[in-house]
C-alpha cells in the first residue's frame, strides 16, 4: 500500500542530545513537508523539499535541520539549539507545486506523527 | 503572502445539531483550498478539497464547503454532526504562486450526547 510513514511514534530527547526523526514515502511525490504541531498554534513549517537534494526553510527552521538524499525519504534532526523541541510532529508529501501540473491532485498526505518530549 | 485564520479555536456542540467551522483564507492569487481532519494522536486526513470548478465541495461523511471568493471564505458545514466527528479541524490554503500548504490554527469540534 502507498503512504507516508513517521518514526518512531515516541521519541525521548535528554536535554543537549541531538535527534533524528524519520519520514519515508512511497508515493513518488516529489515534495516533503515537516511541520511542528503545539497546542493551540496549528501545524507551522520547518522545511520542505520541492526537488530531491534541496531543501528550504520554512517558517521556524531554526534548531532543526534536514537532508533529502533520495526522493522517498525526509528525516528531520532536531539539534541541541532547539530550546523548546517538545512537540508533535508531522512529515507530509505531495505533487510538485500544482501550477505545473493542473488538475493533478494536489493535496497532502501525512504520516501519523512522532511526539518529541524531551525529559 | 498567504495565510488562513479559523475563527473559533472550539466548537461545542450537540449530537444531530447543524455545524459551521469558519475559515478565511488571505492571498491575492488564485488558491487551492482543503479542509483536514485530526483525531487524538494521528496525522491529518484530507477532508475534501476546492481546485477549481463548482465552489460547493462535499466528503462522503457528509461535510461539505463552499468557496466564496469575494468573501475569501471556505467554510465548512455539516447539517448534523455524530459522535465520531468529534476532531480537530485545519483549513489550508496553498496559493498559485506559493510552495506550501499554509494552515490555520485549527479548530476542535467537541460533539455533545
Amino acid at each position: 500500500d502507498g503512504g507516508i510513514t513517521q518514526s518512531p511514534k515516541y521519541l525521548f530527547r535528554k536535554e543537549g542530545q541531538n535527534v533524528t526523526l524519520s519520514c519515508e514515502q512511497n508515493l513518488n511525490h516529489d515534495a516533503m513537508y515537516w511541520y511542528r504541531q503545539d497546542p493551540g498554534q496549528g501545524l507551522r513549517l520547518i522545511y520542505y523539499s520541492q526537488i530531491v537534494n534541496d531543501f528550504q526553510k520554512g517558517d521556524i527552521a531554526e534548531g532543526y535541520s534536514v537532508s533529502r538524499e533520495k526522493k522517498e525519504s525526509f528525516p528531520l534532526t532536531v539539534t541541541s539549539a532547539q530550546k523548546n523541541p517538545t512537540a508533535f510532529y508531522l512529515c507530509a508529501s505531495s505533487i510538485a507545486n500544482p501550477r505545473f501540473r493542473a488538475g493533478a491532485n494536489t493535496e497532502a498526505f501525512f504520516g501519523q506523527g512522532t511526539r518529541l518530549t524531551v525529559v | 503572502a498567504q495565510s488562513v485564520t479559523q475563527l473559533d479555536s472550539q466548537v461545542p456542540v450537540f449530537e444531530e445539531a447543524p455545524v459551521e467551522l469558519r475559515c478565511n483564507y488571505s492571498s491575492s492569487v488564485s488558491v487551492y483550498l482543503f479542509w483536514y481532519v485530526q483525531y487524538p494522536n494521528q496525522g491529518l486526513q484530507l477532508l475534501l478539497k476546492y481546485l477549481s470548478g463548482s465552489t460547493l465541495v462535499k466528503s462522503i461523511n457528509g461535510f461539505e464547503a463552499e468557496f466564496n471568493k469575494s468573501q475569501t471564505s471556505f467554510h465548512l458545514r455539516k447539517p448534523s454532526v455524530h459522535i465520531s466527528d468529534t476532531a480537530e479541524y485545519f483549513c489550508a490554503v496553498l496559493s498559485g504562486s506559493a510552495r506550501q500548504l499554509t494552515f490555520g490554527s485549527g479548530t476542535q469540534l467537541t460533539v455533545l450526547p
